[in-house]
């Protein structure tokens, strides 16, 4: 089944710098790739997400790259602001594709 | 819409008792599942459903039963809850198939003595 992989589990950033999460995928059938952003005691919500055909999606401060060849994307947060600090989740289908299996998470501090 | 809503919100347990998680969501949305989430694990899923009367078993199933009776619901139940099953449970669902947002329930969180 799919395996993903996530990393940096922390990341500490000053305010206005940029942030960039990685995450790899062993499935290369896979065809979705979302992040959620969970803020303390809420729930995951989706930020961004980017399909197989694309290599490259981006909404406002936030982007996502996607290499297929190397299965492997990444988030890319701009000018981080203190209200970016939260857990950030990778994810990609089961085999199924009727559910997702996530990364580990990335804790990102953000420090005005 | 109300879209995905868990209860209880918080819930204590004694070390083999059974109770039974409820999950709903009035997108009839067709797949729906379950995670768990441990501090530095992430989401791990445990069980997911494609339709009433389909279901399936995830990355961490042990020590958990489901059913999908209708659309709208979906339970998690722990016939003899463990310590190791603390942890705060989210339900999910989505519409389709392929590169549908999936949109979470608000967590229960279970603590098992």
């Amino acid at each position: 089944g799919e395996n993903v992989e996530q990393h940096p589990s922390t990341l500490s950033v000053q305010e206005g710098d940029s942030a960039v999460i990685k995450c790899t995928y062993s499935d290369s059938a896979s065809n979705y790739f979302p992040w959620y952003k969970q803020e303390l005691g809420k729930r995951p919500q989706l930020i961004i997400d980017i399909r197989s055909n694309v290599g490259e999606k981006k909404d406002q401060r936030i982007a996502v790259t996607l290499n297929k060849t190397a299965k492997h994307f990444s988030l890319h947060i701009t000018e981080t602001q203190p209200e970016d600090s939260a857990v950030y989740f990778c994810a990609a289908p089961n085999q199924a594709g009727t559910a997702l299996i996530f990364g580990k998470g990335t804790t990102l501090s953000v420090s005005s | 819409n109300a879209g995905v809503t868990q209860t209880p919100k918080f819930q204590v347990l004694k070390t083999g008792q059974s109770m039974t998680l409820q999950c709903a969501q009035d997108m009839n949305h067709e797949y729906m599942s379950w995670y768990r989430q441990d501090p530095g694990m992430g989401l791990r899923l445990i069980h997911y459903s494609v339709g009433a009367g389909i279901t399936d078993q995830g990355e961490v199933p042990n020590g958990y039963n489901v059913s999908r009776s209708t659309t709208e619901d979906f339970p998690l139940r722990l016939l003899s809850a463990a310590p190791s099953q603390t942890s705060v449970y989210f339900c999910a669902s989505k519409a389709g198939l392929a590169g549908e947002t999936q949109y979470f329930g608000p967590g229960t969180r279970l603590l098992v003595l």
